[in-house]
């Protein structure tokens, strides 16, 4: 238990479907991030929040859409997604300042069909 | 821009055995370095990290890692590893001037023989 929940942990969608993945952090941290975990390429660094401001978004396709509405909650919507965008999505959190100690979720396994 | 390599995808050892990962990064700022591990089907969970000061860094469960400016590598090391040690594990990179954004490499996967 890291404290860091992502729900669902599995999720099965259409090309046309539109879900959403949700993590929630109960460390009091005030900063969260996104990260892609593909088979055989390097964690992909997405998104970051920082006390609720995006300060990162890195080239990430218009089709993942982030909204973090409080410093516990981040969610990643998704729609129209594409074959490609199966992966394992990883929710970290951390205290600004900490430097590089950030504790993930156990992640949601996304398969696009 | 930062950077990190993983040279080996793979490596298998013989419990009891030691064991080295190797980590190489690239980068033109000075920079944090850190070990990440992940079990099966878990999140990352850090093992040590590296800010300033003692170039030997002494993480959890008996992991150790050696910062080495002049070759840029920041290898990870145990004198004796265990089945319960097999996992992937990541190094990962953050410039001091960005900290928030932590960089990943590629991962090594450690597998123990019994």
């Amino acid at each position: 238990e890291t404290g860091v929940t992502q729900t669902p942990r599995h999720l099965v969608m259409g090309m046309t479907n539109k879900k959403s993945l949700k993590c929630e952090q109960h460390l009091g941290h005030n900063a969260m991030y996104w990260y892609k975990q593909s088979a055989k390429k390097p964690l992909e660094l997405m998104f970051v929040y920082s006390l609720e401001e995006r300060v990162e978004n890195n080239s990430v396709p218009s089709r993942f859409s982030p909204e973090c509405p409080n410093s516990s909650h981040l969610f990643l919507h998704l729609h129209t997604l594409q074959p490609e965008d199966s992966a394992l999505y990883l929710c970290a959190s951390s205290t600004r300042g900490w430097v590089g100690e950030l504790f993930f979720g156990e992640g949601s396994r996304l398969t696009v069909l | 821009a930062q950077s990190v390599t993983q040279l080996d995808s793979q490596v298998p050892v013989f419990e009891e055995a030691p064991v080295e990962l190797r980590c190489n990064y690239s980068s033109s700022v000075s920079v944090y370095l850190f070990w990440y591990v992940q079990y099966p089907n878990q999140g990352l969970q850090l093992l040590l990290k590296y800010l300033s000061g003692s170039t030997l860094v002494k993480g959890i469960n008996g992991f150790e890692a050696e910062f080495n400016k002049s070759q840029t590598s920041f290898h990870l090391r145990k004198p004796s590893v265990h089945i319960s040690d097999t996992a992937e594990y990541f190094c990962a990179v953050s410039a001091e001037t960005s900290y928030d954004k932590v960089i990943f490499g590629p991962g090594t996967s450690l597998s123990v023989i019994p």
